[in-house]
């Protein structure tokens, strides 16, 4: 199964773009990620999938446009323009793998995003 | 709308046995899997398993698999994560989660205490 990796924090000023990045072990580039948004004292809330080729489907419900997914080789981003404060919070990806009788879906460990 | 919702917050003692429940509706319960994702204090997010409403058999994390037991109750629409021994480990927030018709849903969350 793969192993996804995420650098524990980021931080951006208000107004300013950040990416983040989820990485994909090695072998499993053709794996679609999803981005979930939690916001401190609240549960998670699913943002986008992204695949090699970008967006798979569509957004999660009420997230702006001002976020955007790119995929490249093992990487799966996640870009948010014009941070605003509602922004902050930690992101997680996560992607599932195998079939239906031996599904398993892991999660990255998470990026916590300051709105300075 | 579908939504889920979860029971109340539980305080036990090690040892001790619980069960939780998810409640789901505003879609055809019989139809979509349901996950249950913990989250321990200050840490990411953990996929433990997932249950289908129908007669198919669970998929569990391969690390927590002999300690949780799931099921589903598709008459009244629940689903349920039981522990049979709590640990002091087991403390943390736990979650249930469905993609319905390629929209991604969560529970409110349930806090478990597990404390002598």
């Amino acid at each position: 199964q793969p192993v996804l990796t995420q650098t524990p924090s980021a931080s951006a000023s208000l107004g300013a773009s950040v990416t983040l990045t989820c990485t994909l072990s090695s072998g499993y580039s053709h794996y679609k990620v999803d981005w979930y948004q939690q916001r401190p004292g609240e549960g998670p809330r699913f943002v986008m999938r992204v695949g090699a080729g970008g967006i798979v489907g569509s957004r999660g419900d009420g997230i702006p446009d001002r976020f955007s997914v790119l995929g490249s080789g093992l990487n799966r981003y996640l870009t948010i323009k014009n941070i605003q404060e509602e922004d902050e919070s930690d992101y997680h990806c996560g992607a599932d793998h195998g079939g239906e009788t031996n599904f398993v879906y892991v999660f990255g460990g998470g990026t916590t995003l300051t709105v300075l | 709308e579908v939504q889920l919702v979860q029971s109340g917050a539980e305080v036990k003692k090690p040892g001790e046995s619980l069960r939780i429940s998810c409640k789901g509706s505003g879609y055809n319960f019989s139809n979509y899997w349901i996950s249950w994702v913990r989250q321990m204090p200050g840490k990411g997010l953990e996929w433990m398993g997932r249950t289908a409403p129908n007669d198919s058999p669970p998929n569990y994390s391969p690390s927590l698999q002999g300690h949780v037991t799931m099921s589903a109750d598709k008459s009244i629409t629940t689903a349920y994560l039981e522990w049979s021994s709590l640990k002091a480990s087991d403390s943390g927030i736990y979650y249930c989660a469905s993609t319905v018709e390629g929209g991604d849903y969560w529970g409110q969350g349930t806090l478990v205490t597990v404390s002598s």
